[in-house]
């Protein structure tokens, strides 16, 4: 089993809706989690930190469940400027361990 | 957020030669930097941690004496590709964290080619 995983999509959602991703953990230790958001030939960039009472930043909510080792990204009202790969980064005491991302794809 | 910033953004060079990269945390000191490799439509992948003042950490299959990395102020860490060759023509990303907040930020990555 991975240490970080994701649904690789391709999530295709037209513009409006709602979608949301999971990301599982295996690493029951892990200290620190963070959705950052890809374009394509670019490095990735923070979307935001998830606590564990939840987070919510404009359209998007990030929301973390420890018991069940997962944390999930929700976004309101997707824009065509949300098409992106979405990466679950999961901290543990050294180390980042990254998904493999999901891709999704808000169509006009 | 952060600023890393990577220089230089896009290399082309010669098989055998050797490529240096520079990873610098403009805002804050980093003791930690890491530095990956992503080929198209992959995932990023570790190649080694840098910490500054000591050895790096590399990951498995990672070549230490072809990937050099010097790591030595609270604000720049270099890779040097020695004798790179057309299979090492990936996208290198490094990456520093905020030792308080545990977030990672990211330069903006070197896209390499080897001909």
């Amino acid at each position: 089993r991975k240490e970080v995983e994701q649904d690789p999509g391709p999530f295709n959602v037209p513009e409006g809706a709602t979608v949301a991703f999971n990301c599982t953990y295996s690493n029951s230790a892990s200290q620190s989690f963070f959705w950052y958001r890809q374009d394509c030939r670019k490095e990735p960039k923070l979307l935001m930190s998830v606590y564990s009472s939840g987070n919510e930043d404009g359209r998007f909510t990030a929301q973390l469940n420890r018991a069940s080792q997962y944390i999930s990204l929700l976004i309101r009202d997707s824009k065509l400027s949300d098409s992106a790969t979405y990466l679950c980064v999961v901290k543990g005491t050294y180390k980042y361990i990254f998904g493999t991302g999901t891709r999704l794809k808000v169509l006009a | 957020g952060a600023v890393v910033s990577q220089h230089p953004s896009w290399v082309i060079c010669k098989s055998g030669t050797s490529v240096k990269i520079e990873c610098r945390s403009l805002d804050f000191q980093a003791t930690t930097m890491f530095w990956y490799r992503q080929f198209p439509k992959q995932s990023l992948m570790l190649m080694a941690t840098s910490n500054e003042g000591s050895k790096a950490t590399y990951e498995q299959g990672v070549e230490k004496d072809k990937f050099l990395i010097n790591h030595a102020s609270l604000t720049l860490s270099t890779l040097t590709v020695t004798s790179a060759h057309p299979e090492d023509s990936s996208f290198y990303i490094c990456s520093a964290s905020i030792l308080a907040t545990g977030e990672l930020f990211f330069g903006e990555g070197s896209r390499l080619t080897v001909l």
